[in-house]
């Protein structure tokens, strides 16, 4: 079956501290790879995408992820979190960009940053 | 702000009652898409329209339906409701061309509305 998981429901960081949010993937077709940030009161909001290519991406925010095939992950980095940081992130698996309909959502990981 | 508008933004009602929720697009982006998001399903991708058709049904329950029409706006209309119901409502757009170049896979969020169901 389909599915994208993202281990950590919350994860607390101190500011200025690196982060690694995990999302591991179970997908039978080529993956397209997203990363969504939603932060509170607010909708998702596009951190970084991969179709192909170099499988390190960078993204907005100072944020990259990097795709392995080989243990079908997309981990979101950050090398020094900020306080404007705490949200929710989401990865996002699907089978083209232009199907954004069949996209699968990982269940979101909560990111709280300690002053 | 993505460029995409919700309203409301948060709505009580109570259960057996319909509402309508109405979603503007990005200036241009034919598709929209309508997502439902609560605590215990997470995002549940629920219908998406491209240039006023619908194109493709997700988790949408028969007491809901959806539209969007010439302007390409779009309203989500959800009848009957029940307690469960009560969720974020998230409406999305995208350029949307059926393949090839143009397309960036990114999905435009708007700021949801709140639906609470008494």
């Amino acid at each position: 079956a389909q599915s994208v998981t993202q281990p950590d429901i919350h994860i607390t960081v101190s500011e200025g501290a690196s982060l690694e949010l995990r999302c591991n993937y179970s997908y039978g077709a080529t993956p397209y790879l997203f990363w969504y940030v939603q932060s509170p009161g607010q909708g998702l909001q596009l951190l970084l995408k991969y179709f192909s290519g170099d499988t390190l991406v960078q993204g907005i925010k100072g944020f990259e992820a990097e795709f392995k095939r080989s243990q079908s992950s997309f981990n979101l980095r950050k090398p020094s979190v900020h306080w404007s940081d705490a949200a929710e992130y989401f990865c996002a698996v699907g089978p083209a960009p232009h199907s954004n309909y069949q996209l699968i959502w990982g269940a979101g990981t909560k990111l709280i940053i300690k002053p | 702000d993505s460029g995409v508008t919700q309203t409301p933004k948060h709505l009580i009602t109570a259960t057996g009652q319909r509402v309508t929720l109405r979603c503007s697009p990005r200036s241009g982006d034919l598709s929209v898409y309508w997502y439902q998001q609560s605590l215990d399903q997470g995002l549940q991708f629920l219908i998406q329209y491209y240039n006023g058709e619908e194109r493709a049904k997700g988790n949408i329950l028969e007491r809901f339906s959806a539209q969007q029409f010439p302007d390409l706006h779009s309203e989500l209309n959800l009848s009957s409701l029940e307690l469960g119901d009560s969720a974020l409502y998230f409406c999305a757009s995208s350029p949307h061309r059926t393949s090839g170049g143009g397309n960036t896979g990114e999905l435009f969020f708007g700021e949801g509305s709140r639906l609470t169901v008494l």
